[in-house]
């Protein structure tokens, strides 16, 4: 597609259940990220992908978070046993970039509002 | 770990007038400090960005100040108009073994009245 592609665009789970949320970023994009954003807060870094690097898991809030990236293609950020505090909107962006030490403009997509019971 | 820290939280100005937001950030090995805009229900987009080499960059109505000895950056609006109203976050470079990320400041509400 053109853009980051998120889903779903909207989830309600109820508080202790899985989620998983998916993140198509643009074609050729090697760098991925995921941010958690609450409501009227800011952009809450949680991991990145870049190339065939190991993930950078620094921001993950909890053991209950956890993402994986299949080769420079689709992610898929998981929480297990979802919690109140959890309710968000999960904005994944995806940047061009050859490798380590490049940095340039993130495109995010429009974003998966959860919202736990 | 770099950690970005904005002013004002929230800012209301006339139509017309001028509008700054200053951010700070930690790691002086950081290079590169972009703004993002988020309007109301939308995702973030890039407005502007400048990079360590340079102490100034404008844009039309958008600039950018860099001071490296301060470790301190700005964003200036002038002439606001009400479609300048978003929320405005600055972010600089956290650079380690696997890669680099940005880290946004926590953003700045900017409201433009006509």
């Amino acid at each position: 597609g053109a853009g980051v592609s998120q889903s779903p665009s909207n989830k309600v789970t109820e508080k202790g259940k899985d989620v998983e949320l998916r993140c198509d970023p643009i074609s050729g994009h090697t760098a991925l990220y995921w941010y958690r954003q609450r409501l009227g807060q800011g952009l809450e870094f949680l991991i990145y992908f870049q190339g065939n690097s190991a993930p950078d898991k620094s921001g993950l809030p909890s053991d209950r978070f956890s993402a994986e990236r299949t080769g420079e293609s689709v992610s898929t950020l998981t929480i297990q046993r979802t919690q109140q505090e959890d309710s968000a909107v999960y904005l994944c962006a995806s940047s061009l970039g050859p490798g380590l030490g490049w940095y340039g403009e993130l495109f995010f997509g429009e974003g998966s509002r959860l919202t736990v019971l | 770990g770099e950690n970005v820290e904005q002013h004002p939280s929230t800012l209301s100005v006339q139509e017309g007038d001028s509008a700054v937001i200053k951010c700070t950030y930690s790691d002086s090995a950081s290079n590169y400090f972009p703004w993002y805009k988020q309007e109301l229900g939308k995702r973030p987009q890039l407005i502007i960005d400048i990079r360590s080499n340079v102490g100034e960059k404008k844009d039309q109505r958008i600039a950018v100040t860099l001071n490296k000895t301060a470790k301190h950056f700005s964003l200036h609006i002038t002439e606001t108009q009400p479609e300048d109203s978003a929320v405005y976050f600055c972010a600089a470079i956290e650079a380690n073994q696997a890669g680099t990320a940005l880290i946004f400041g926590k953003g700045t509400t900017l409201s433009v009245s006509s």
